[in-house]
């Protein structure tokens, strides 16, 4: 099955830039979507079609798409942005879903 | 503003059949395709399968033989069901409302989540 491959751990400081990536082979044409699951939380929808942003999400977020990566950005990072952070494609060819197992941001 | 929210037992045998029900309030089902999604403890999100509104179903080839989704309009609830449950099905369940744009699908929203339990 597809893979899509997250670094386990990502550390920042406050109002510094965070970057998160996803990657996966032959991901040529795939959309991205990006999801912040804070704890005890359910997921939320952060990032669609690799950098749409749903209405309510600050500018802070942002999604960008090059080569066989993704990337999310954040901005001016805060302590409530402590949290899993989840990329999401659809693999065509299977009508599947595929999630990257995840980043945990820690806020120093 | 569409939300949803899962509810069923939080404790289940081994061998037994899991069951959750997904409550859609403030839209309508229609048009769009109906997800359930795990997680086990400490561990990251699982795709299970979806209902469509015309109640085509697709399901993780992984769990599809212990699957089925079904829909019920009339109370604007979707349904999971996972037979012969083992401790491995032990997660947090959430249901969620799938989008579907050009060549792809994401999530959004989601149920709160469920934690469901199974026993040996």
């Amino acid at each position: 099955s597809y893979l899509l491959t997250q670094p386990p751990s990502v550390s920042v400081a406050p109002g510094k830039t965070a970057r998160i990536s996803c990657g996966g082979s032959d991901i040529g044409g795939k959309s991205f979507h990006w999801y912040q699951q804070k704890s005890g939380q359910a997921p939320v929808l952060l990032i669609y079609y690799n950098t749409d942003r749903p209405s309510g999400i600050p500018d802070r977020f942002s999604g960008t798409y090059s080569g066989n990566t993704a990337t999310l950005t954040i901005t001016r990072v805060e302590a409530g942005d402590e949290a899993d952070y989840y990329c999401q494609v659809w693999e065509s060819s299977t009508d599947d879903v595929v999630f990257g197992g995840g980043t945990r941001l820690t806020v120093l | 503003q569409v939300q949803l929210q899962e509810s069923g037992p939080g404790l289940v045998k081994s061998s037994e059949t899991l069951s959750l029900t997904c409550t859609v309030s403030g839209g309508s089902l229609g048009s769009y395709y109906w997800s359930w999604l795990r997680q086990p403890p400490g561990k990251g999100l699982e795709w299970i399968g979806y209902v469509s509104y015309s109640g085509t179903t697709k399901y993780n080839p992984s769990l599809k033989s212990r699957v089925t989704i079904s829909l019920d309009k009339s109370m604007k609830q979707f349904s999971l069901k996972l037979t012969y449950v083992t401790t491995a099905d032990t997660a947090v369940y959430y249901c969620a409302r799938e989008e579907r744009g050009w060549e792809s699908r994401w999530f959004d929203p989601w149920g709160q989540g469920a934690l469901v339990t199974v026993s040996s």
